[in-house]
């Protein structure tokens, strides 16, 4: 099973500045990558799929990079409503795993 | 418009069964997979299996093989998570979630959720 890990767990960011999260992968997921956005109880909303591709609707400040096993989501200025927990995900094989989270809080 | 309604919360006892649902509409239910995620009390998400209703394929994360079943029944356009005997670690918030397209792995849309409590 391959193993996503988020870093770093809590991120402090004053409202307009930029954040950067990082996701690695114990092996190779290629490009088979997505960002999930969650809020306090709702369901998470993707964000990012196949590590840069924006999902309908998504504001063009959040970008993802990266492939193979080291991946980054960036907010270009984080908005009031973008502090929110953020997870990646992985597919391969007929199998996914989310990483653990990353919490975006307000400075 | 593309939605999934998943059952209401649910509060049973260790040693109980149960079954939880997620109703697809606005769209061919047949052709897209449909997947399960656990969201434990104040906890991250895990991915826990898919299912293709087209001819109910059924992939499990390991960490969820034996200890969970997911079916379908594509006449109603519905899937299902089930539990033989629950335990108290089973509680949480379980996701339904439908790829963004029929041969894609990210997920969106999402149900609402079902809240499970096991508690004696």
């Amino acid at each position: 099973e391959i193993v996503m890990t988020q870093s770093p767990a809590t991120l402090s960011v004053s409202p307009g500045e930029r954040a950067t999260l990082s996701c690695r992968a114990s092996q190779s997921v290629s490009s088979n990558l997505a960002w999930y956005q969650q809020k306090p109880g709702q369901a998470p909303r993707l964000l990012i799929y196949g590590a840069s591709t924006r999902a309908t609707g998504i504001p063009a400040r959040f970008s993802g990079s990266g492939s193979g096993t080291e991946f980054t989501l960036t907010i270009s200025s984080l908005q009031s409503e973008d502090f929110a927990v953020y997870y990646c995900q992985q597919y391969n094989n007929w199998l996914g795993t989310f990483g653990q989270g990353t919490k975006v809080e307000i400075k | 418009e593309v939605q999934l309604v998943q059952s209401g919360a649910e509060v049973k006892k260790p040693g109980e069964s149960l079954k939880i649902s997620c109703k697809g509409s606005g769209y061919s239910f047949t052709s897209y997979w449909i997947g399960w995620v656990r969201q434990m009390p104040g906890k991250g998400l895990e991915w826990m299996g898919i299912i293709y209703p087209g001819d109910s394929d059924t992939r499990y994360s390991p960490s969820f093989q034996g200890q969970v079943t997911i079916s379908a029944d594509k006449s109603i356009s519905t899937a299902y998570l089930q539990w033989s005997s629950l335990k108290a670690s089973d509680t949480a918030m379980y996701y339904c979630a439908r790829p963004i397209a029929a041969g894609d792995n990210w997920f969106d849309p999402w149900g609402q959720g079902t809240l499970v409590t096991v508690s004696s």
